[in-house]
């Protein structure tokens, strides 16, 4: 059965602050390890990384993908209140594309 | 900036009655899915959609859920017979490709009584 972790599973820290959080893996047939940031409903796609791309960056955030472990790090520098969310990691493996196991989320809370 | 719809936001049913949920992709989109969200769990797969049949199912789409494409924008969801653990967040998602992101829609709470 594939399995995701996410660490820690909340994290309060102040504005300004950097943030690193992790996600460890476990799936079949490995294709891709997703981050997502929720806030109220909807799950919202910050990175996507593959064996042809292990690292990513989009202005404060960052992303790695550690093939070896099995595991992803995502980094938030200077965070501010609006950085406050559930960040979700999810892997695609297996036989079929799309099909996600998801982790069960670190929520993060930036006080001002 | 192109999204997912899905409507209703928020449905509640009594036990045992058939529910329609209801999801417009990202009109290019080929690759159609259904998520759900236990209130504190984590995200499920439920299904996966794709040339107009199911590609993938989990053990938890059973005989009671259907999806349907029946038409060319619209993609639903039936549950047939309700139960009280069916209660969830309701997700839907397209994605361009099979190898590409998942986005999301906003969801369709369920609130089985």
């Amino acid at each position: 059965e594939d399995k995701v972790v996410q660490s820690p599973l909340s994290l309060v820290v102040h504005e300004g602050d950097t943030v690193t959080l992790n996600c460890s893996y476990e799936v079949t047939n490995f294709r891709s390890l997703l981050w997502y940031k929720q806030e109220k409903k909807a799950p919202t796609f910050l990175f996507m990384l593959t064996s042809s791309g292990i690292e990513k960056k989009s202005g404060r955030l960052s992303s790695i993908l550690d093939k070896k472990e099995l595991s992803s790090i995502l980094n938030i520098t200077a965070t501010q209140t609006g950085d406050s969310a559930i960040y979700l990691c999810a892997v695609g493996g297996g036989t079929s594309y799309g099909k996600l196991t998801f982790g069960q989320g670190t929520i993060l809370t930036v006080h001002p | 900036e192109p999204e997912v719809t899905q409507t209703p936001s928020h449905q509640v049913t009594q036990m045992g009655q058939e529910v329609i949920l209801r999801c417009v992709p990202i009109s290019n989109h080929l690759y159609f899915y259904w998520y759900r969200q236990i209130l504190g769990q984590k995200v499920e797969f439920l299904v996966s959609f794709y040339n107009n049949e199911i590609s993938e199912k989990s053990e938890i789409f059973d005989d009671q859920f259907s999806v349907e494409r029946p038409d060319g924008s619209n993609f639903t969801l039936k549950i047939r017979s309700t139960k009280l653990e069916d209660s969830a967040m309701y997700f839907c998602a397209s994605s361009p490709d099979s190898i590409g992101e998942l986005f999301f829609g906003e969801g369709s709470r369920l609130t089985v009584l």
